[in-house]
């Protein structure tokens, strides 16, 4: 069964303390890897996608990067304005309708 | 580019009433939509998947009759909850993706959110 963990639940972090979160996945064909922000009572923005194992790809702070098994969002010198929660989804191979598999977010708080 | 519009933001109404909700796609055609629920402090919940053109493939356990879903053009698609109940009060997201402009077409793009509270 395709599956998404995303660990930790939540993180507190100090302004400018670096940190990982964790996205692993089993999915049958990796389609794609998607990283979203979603702030409280909005819809979930679009960082990034990932498509194959090595890739990386960076914005501002963030930086993302993906093995077979998991991929890592890397927030370096975090800001409180990064405080959100941050949501993992997976796209399987065989999956030609484009449905997401979502992982249940990491609480992302930042205090200065 | 890539930006999704969802209208209202957010609505009360009386319980047995029906809400209808729409996602637009602003800067770029959508061929596909998706409607999810969330719940406070839980991740999204898909509902349905829509075409345009096409009936919606609903996931298990969501009913047809009561959460009706219109896909009638490339930047318009409606949800309809028919006959709300308490229990229907949520956030409803809608999501699209497509081409034109920006967007990459495996990426799925997502509305504001429709809060909803039935009485």
């Amino acid at each position: 069964e395709d599956q998404v963990t995303q660990s930790p639940e939540a993180l507190r972090l100090q302004e400018g303390e670096s940190s990982s979160l964790n996205c692993s996945y089993t999915v049958s064909g990796l389609r794609g890897l998607f990283w979203y922000r979603q702030d409280p009572g909005k819809g979930p923005e679009f960082l990034f996608t990932l498509y194959s194992a090595g890739e990386e790809k960076e914005k501002e702070r963030l930086k993302a990067t993906l093995t077979k098994k998991e991929s890592f969002l890397h927030i370096t010198a975090p800001k409180p304005e990064d405080s959100a929660t941050y949501l993992c989804a997976v796209q399987a191979g065989d999956n030609q309708g484009g449905k997401l598999i979502f992982g249940q977010g990491t609480e992302l708080s930042v205090k200065p | 580019g890539a930006v999704v519009s969802q209208h209202p933001s957010w609505v009360i109404c009386k319980s047995g009433t029906s809400v209808k909700i729409e996602c637009r796609s602003l800067d770029f055609q959508a061929t596909t939509m998706f409607w999810y629920r969330q719940f406070p402090k839980q991740s999204l919940m898909l509902m349905a998947t829509s075409n345009e053109g096409s009936k919606a493939t609903y996931e298990q356990g969501v009913e047809k009759d009561k959460f009706l879903i219109n896909h009638a053009s490339l930047t318009l698609s409606t949800l309809t909850v028919t006959s709300a109940h308490p229990e229907d009060s949520s956030f409803y997201i809608c999501s699209a993706r497509g081409m034109g402009g920006s967007v990459s077409q495996e990426t799925q793009y997502f509305g504001p959110g429709t809060r909803l509270l039935v009485l």
